[in-house]
């Protein structure tokens, strides 16, 4: 158990539609980053956030959104949702913000639009 | 820009025998390197990692890397594969807070 919590383990939904994704971080852990994980694309770091605020940017597309609020838990907006947005969801988090730091993942939440 | 390339999508070894998952990154400094496995259905699980000093790093369930900057390797090894090892293994580059991953290598073990 990595202490990552990412709620729900799985979602169903259409296009067009448009969801929520949910992370609790490790006890103490600042840092809270998300990735998509995909056949076409594989492992792609979308965004992080440092204690609130966001710190860098990754392959994150206009539709997707996040945020990280001061009990440190953070939310993946996903919108307008396509098939393509099909994929494993998955949250990190780490102590701080150095390259340094490994990060530890939550199971993910597995995206299925139809 | 910072990148790992995984060598083989795929790798099968026998129950008992040495398991070999190749990994080069690309890195104009030096870089911190870091290997994950993940089991199906399950998030990643960090295996070991790279900062400074010891270029020889010992991680979890028997696993261990080498750091050849000569070489830009940083190879995942396990002397004896156990049938508990099959999964999927990441090697990663980190780079400011971002974690580039390779394609993954899906490691077979058979009786």
């Amino acid at each position: 158990d990595s202490g990552v919590t990412q709620t729900p383990k799985h979602l169903i939904t259409a296009t067009g539609q448009r969801v929520t994704l949910r992370c609790s971080p490790r006890s103490g852990d600042l840092s809270v980053y998300w990735y998509q994980q995909s056949l076409d694309q594989g492992l792609q770091f979308l965004i992080q956030y440092y204690n609130g605020e966001e710190r860098a940017k990754g392959n994150i597309l206009e539709r997707f959104s996040a945020q990280q609020f001061p009990d440190l838990h953070s939310e993946l907006n996903l919108s307008s949702l396509e098939l393509g947005d099909s994929a494993l969801y998955f949250c990190a988090s780490s102590p701080g913000q150095g390259e340094f730091q490994p990060q530890h993942f939550g199971d993910g939440t597995r995206l299925s639009i139809l | 820009a910072q990148s790992v390339t995984q060598l083989g999508s795929h790798v099968s070894v026998s129950e008992g025998a040495l398991v070999l998952l190749r990994c080069n990154y690309s890195s104009s400094v030096p870089p911190y390197l870091f290997w994950y496995v993940q089991y199906p259905n399950q998030g990643l699980q960090l295996l070991l990692k790279y900062t400074t000093g010891a270029t020889l790093v010992k991680g979890i369930n028997g696993f261990e890397a080498e750091f050849k900057k000569s070489e830009t390797s940083f190879h995942l090894t396990k002397p004896s594969a156990h049938m508990s090892d099959a999964a999927e293994y990441f090697c990663a580059v980190g780079k400011g807070s971002k974690l580039t991953f390779g394609t993954g290598t899906r490691l077979q073990v058979t009786l």
